[in-house]
């Protein structure tokens, strides 16, 4: 069975600009979860969707938008891009909306300059 | 607000040798906590996923035991080789935040030939 995608794997952008990011999750799965990871702050929640619904978003400003398609891939974007957005985005996914094994994809490097 | 740690920070261990990390979080309302590797620059792998109601899970030369009254976890890795060497985390999910993970800031393994 296929893990998580996700794509790109590399991208860079420059301040101002925004930026789309996609997972797709192992197939049959209905939640994915993006989370931001970066050296000085580890891995932080930025939210979940199931079933092409928000469930839960982590403390991060609007600039940070999602969504989820019926086929459960999902796309992240971040807007006006600032030089602290530079991070390693991650995605999992899971069976289940709760108390389910999740699994990462490789991560998308953003750099903005 | 759920808050893990993990101890300690950096380990340097030589090939053969025994090891635990030790992961600790502050509320014990979770679903579950699950363990994982991330190698530098990559995502994150599954290593054992231990529901609430269990105390201990094994994969091979790992085990994880988990003691929910306590807030603690421990991950043991037997005779350790040079491949161990990764980041590890620890991540609990909570009763009211569905698959939302609080992750630990990890511990650097060493193994050294």
């Amino acid at each position: 069975k296929a893990g998580v995608t996700q794509t790109p794997r590399y991208l860079i952008k420059t301040r101002g600009q925004q930026v789309t990011l996609s997972c797709s999750p192992i197939s049959g799965h209905r939640s994915v979860s993006w989370y931001q990871q970066t050296p000085g702050q580890g891995l932080q929640f930025l939210f979940e969707y199931f079933s092409e619904t928000q469930r839960n978003k982590g403390n991060f400003p609007g600039r940070f938008s999602g969504r989820q398609f019926s086929n459960s891939r999902s796309e992240m974007n971040v807007s006006t891009l600032e030089l602290g957005d530079s991070a390693l985005y991650l995605c999992a996914s899971s069976y289940r909306d709760i108390n389910h094994e999740q699994y990462f994809g490789p991560g998308t490097r953003l750099t903005v300059t | 607000k759920q808050e893990v740690t993990q101890i300690p920070a950096a380990l340097s261990v030589p090939e053969g040798e025994n090891l635990v990390l030790n992961c600790s979080f502050t509320d014990s309302a979770i679903y579950n906590l699950q363990w994982f590797r991330q190698d530098p620059g990559k995502g994150l792998t599954s290593l054992l996923l231990i529901q609430s109601s269990q105390r201990e899970q094994t994969s091979g030369r790992l085990n994880a035991s988990l003691d929910k009254s306590s807030g603690r976890s421990t991950l043991y890795i037997a005779a350790s080789q040079p491949g161990d060497s990764a980041t590890y985390l620890c991540a609990v999910t909570a009763l009211n935040t569905g698959n939302q993970f609080y992750f630990g800031t990890g511990t650097s393994l060493t193994v050294i030939p």
